[in-house]
């Protein structure tokens, strides 16, 4: 597609579930990053893929958020267990890449998924 | 390791007056730098980037930024604000094309536009 897309939009669940976020970013771009924003709050950095591979997951907040990304492109963030303080937008961007002498470009965002946990 | 600071948490500017939103940086490497602004309920955009061609740097809407490598500075300015200015904007840091390092984001400056 022509932008990075994100689903769902919206999602509510109970305390307790687990639930799936996707990434669908923007052909061609090999990094892919997840960060989380709660109201009012700036961006907190979750988790940053180079192809398949996670340089820096020093962001996933516990050992029940996880991510993985496959062929290069689409990426999923699994939160397992939710929490009511892990309601927030997650989102996500992808940039072209880094590394073996890439010039960095800016990264596009995707418009988020809202996640309540009730 | 690089990183990013963005020295006012929040900004309030009269319509029609200069607005100056200020961000230093730290990076091993020639960085590329951003700014980007998020409107209230709005995804992130791109208001301009920095990738070490000229230091001076315009984006869209009337903002500018001036890269300045001996203060490590790359702060954000437009000489009119307007009403519809007013949004969060966030500097970012991206590492040489030598790195293997994220983005990373600046903690943010509220803008604030008086009438």
């Amino acid at each position: 597609g022509a932008g990075v897309s994100q689903s769902p939009s919206n999602k509510v669940t109970e305390k307790g579930k687990d639930v799936e976020l996707r990434c669908d970013p923007i052909s061609g771009h090999t990094a892919l990053y997840w960060y989380r924003q709660s109201l009012g709050q700036g961006l907190e950095f979750l988790i940053y893929f180079q192809g398949n591979s996670a340089p820096d997951k020093s962001g996933l907040p516990s050992d029940r958020f996880s991510a993985e990304r496959t062929g290069g492109s689409v990426s999923t963030l699994t939160i397992q267990r939710t929490q009511q303080e892990d309601s927030a937008v997650y989102l996500c961007a992808s940039s072209l890449g880094q590394g073996q002498g890439m010039i960095n470009t800016e990264a596009f965002f995707g418009q988020g998924t809202r996640l309540t946990v009730v | 390791a690089q990183s990013v600071t963005q020295l006012d948490s929040h900004v309030s500017v009269s319509e029609g007056t200069p607005v100056l939103l200020r961000c230093n940086y730290s990076s091993s490497y020639s960085p590329s730098l951003f700014w980007y602004v998020q409107h209230p309920n709005k995804g992130l955009q791109l208001l301009l980037k920095y990738t070490s061609a000229a230091t001076l740097v315009k984006g869209i809407n009337g903002f500018e930024a001036e890269f300045k490598k001996s203060e490590t500075s790359f702060h954000l300015t437009k000489p009119s604000a307007h009403m519809s200015d007013a949004a969060e904007y966030f500097c970012v840091v991206s590492p040489g094309p030598f790195g293997n390092e994220k983005l990373t984001f600046g903690t943010g400056t509220r803008l604030t536009i008086i009438p």
